[in-house]
């Protein structure tokens, strides 16, 4: 079966901290997908990074940077310089691809608060 | 563009009450998908629908839940007889998702807060 770990239930830090958060995944599959969403206050889930298990380039997309890991099977999500604005639960998924079902397999979720 | 919509927003009821949940997918996205969020965990997979058909209704919990989408667009989760565990965030998400490839992003709906008294 597969699993994402998140083991960091909640994460607080003051504004301009670098913050990381931690994924561990576990899957029979070769192919698969991973992804970070996150969760504001007002419950909607905001799609951060998808990466597919053939390619582990680390990917920077501003504040925000990926570590994709396939020989710890860990993909973990860091802020640099965070801000109040980044205050959010943040999940991780995993793809599993069952007769062409997207099912997306969550982590717990890591409750981030930026302090000002 | 229009978003995922799900509505009610919020929903109380009483126990063995049946309640209908309403998804409008994005115009065009084949693949809706709707999952279950409880307090302080992640979402967790309901069902997956392909156009009209339930292509995998694994994650259901129990029979007194129900799902059909039957013009391929909008959906509908119906629980019947609910009970106090079934409170919780429902989501109903939909992607463009063409011949089962894995990896497109799925666009999640603000979500309905089922109570149950």
């Amino acid at each position: 079966a597969q699993k994402v770990t998140q083991a960091q239930t909640e994460i607080s830090v003051v504004e301009k901290e670098d913050v990381t958060l931690d994924c561990v995944y576990e899957t029979r599959d070769t192919t698969y997908y991973l992804f970070w969403y996150k969760q504001p206050p007002s419950g909607e889930l905001v799609f951060l990074i998808r990466r597919n298990s053939f390619d582990e380039q680390n990917e920077i997309s501003g504040r925000y940077s990926w570590n994709f890991q396939k020989s710890t099977s860990s993909f973990n999500f860091t802020i640099t310089a965070s801000q109040v604005v980044d205050s959010a639960v943040y999940f991780c998924a995993l793809s599993e691809a069952v007769q062409g079902a997207q099912k997306l397999v969550f982590g717990q979720g890591t409750r981030l608060t930026i302090n000002p | 563009g229009a978003g995922v919509s799900q509505t009610p927003s919020n929903k109380v009821t009483e126990k063995g009450k049946y309640v209908e949940l309403r998804c409008d997918p994005i115009s065009g996205h084949t693949a809706l998908y709707w999952y279950r969020q409880s307090l302080g965990q992640g979402p967790e997979f309901l069902i997956y629908f392909q156009g009209t058909g339930a292509a995998d209704d694994s994650g259901l919990p129990n029979d007194r839940f129900f799902a059909v989408r039957p013009e391929g667009s909008v959906s509908t989760l119906k629980i019947q007889r609910t009970e106090r565990g079934d409170s919780a965030v429902y989501l109903c998400a939909s992607s463009p998702d063409i011949g089962g490839r894995s990896y497109n992003e799925q666009f999640f709906g603000p979500g309905t807060r089922l109570t149950v008294l």
